[in-house]
C-alpha cells in the first residue's frame, strides 16, 4: 500500500541553523507529494507540493525536491528562524485518487 | 477570505454516547475530506465526499462512524457509542479541483 515515513522527531536547532527534514514514501505508480505545516494552534497548511519527478517545490524559503530514484521528498530551509517552529507532515496522494496519506509527523523546535 | 470551519472545537464525551461532528467547507470547494489525528500521529483518511456523494469511505474505523453531506456543503461526522479509542482530533478539509487540500482548525474529541 501506499505509506510515507518522516525523520523521527522532535528536531531542535538554533535559530539561523540549515534544516533537513527526511521523508521517504512508499506509492504505485507517480504520486504527488506534499508537505504541510502545523504552527501551535492552529489547522494544517499546505506548505509545498510537487507533481512530478524533479520538480522542486518552494515557499517560505523551504524547498523540497521530487526524487523518483530514491522515492524522497525531504525538506530543506538554509537557514530557520524561531517563527518555523511548528510540526511538519510529508503527505502524498496516490495518481488518481484524492485522499491524503500523512507521514506520522516532525515537531521542529528553533532556539533563539 | 472565509477558510474551513469546524464546531466544536472541543467535545468531551462520556463512554457510550453518539456525538455529531460539524464542517463547513469553503463555499463553493466540491470535494470534503475527513480526517483522525490521533495524538502524536499524522492524520489519517476517514471518508471523501464529492459534492453529496459519499465516494470513499474506506477509512471509517466502524460501523459506530458515519458521514453525512446531504446538501453538498456542510457535513457532519456522527459517532455512537463512542469509546475510548475515539480520542483524537477529527479534521476536515476541502478542495476545489486540484490536490490541494485546505484544513480546519479540526474538533478535539475526547471520551471519558
Amino acid at each position: 500500500g501506499n505509506s510515507v515515513t518522516q525523520m523521527e522527531g522532535p528536531v531542535t536547532l538554533s535559530e539561523e541553523a540549515f534544516l533537513t527534514i527526511n521523508c521517504t514514501y512508499t506509492a504505485t505508480g507517480y504520486p504527488s507529494l506534499f508537505w504541510y505545516v502545523q504552527y501551535p494552534g492552529e489547522g494544517l497548511q499546505l506548505l509545498l507540493k510537487a507533481t512530478k519527478a524533479d520538480d522542486k517545490g518552494s515557499n517560505k524559503g523551504f524547498e523540497a525536491t521530487y526524487r523518483k530514484e530514491t522515492t524522497s521528498f525531504h525538506l530543506e530551509k538554509g537557514s530557520v528562524q524561531v517563527s518555523d517552529s511548528a510540526v511538519y507532515f510529508c503527505a502524498l496522494n496516490r495518481e488518481g485518487a484524492q485522499k491524503l496519506v500523512f507521514g506520522q509527523g516532525t515537531r521542529l523546535t528553533i532556539n533563539p | 477570505g472565509a477558510g474551513v470551519s469546524q464546531s466544536p472545537r472541543y467535545k468531551v464525551a462520556k463512554r457510550g454516547q453518539d456525538v455529531a461532528l460539524r464542517c463547513d467547507p469553503i463555499s463553493g470547494h466540491v470535494s470534503l475530506f475527513w480526517y483522525q489525528q490521533a495524538l502524536g500521529q499524522g492524520p489519517e483518511f476517514l471518508t471523501y465526499f464529492q459534492n453529496e456523494a459519499q465516494l470513499d469511505k474506506s477509512g471509517l474505523p466502524s460501523d459506530r462512524f458515519f458521514a453525512e453531506r446531504p446538501e453538498g456543503s456542510v457535513s457532519t461526522l456522527k459517532i455512537q457509542r463512542t469509546q475510548q479509542e475515539d480520542s483524537a482530533v477529527y479534521l476536515c478539509a476541502s478542495s476545489l479541483f486540484s490536490y490541494e487540500q485546505y484544513f480546519g482548525p479540526g474538533t478535539r474529541l475526547t471520551v471519558t
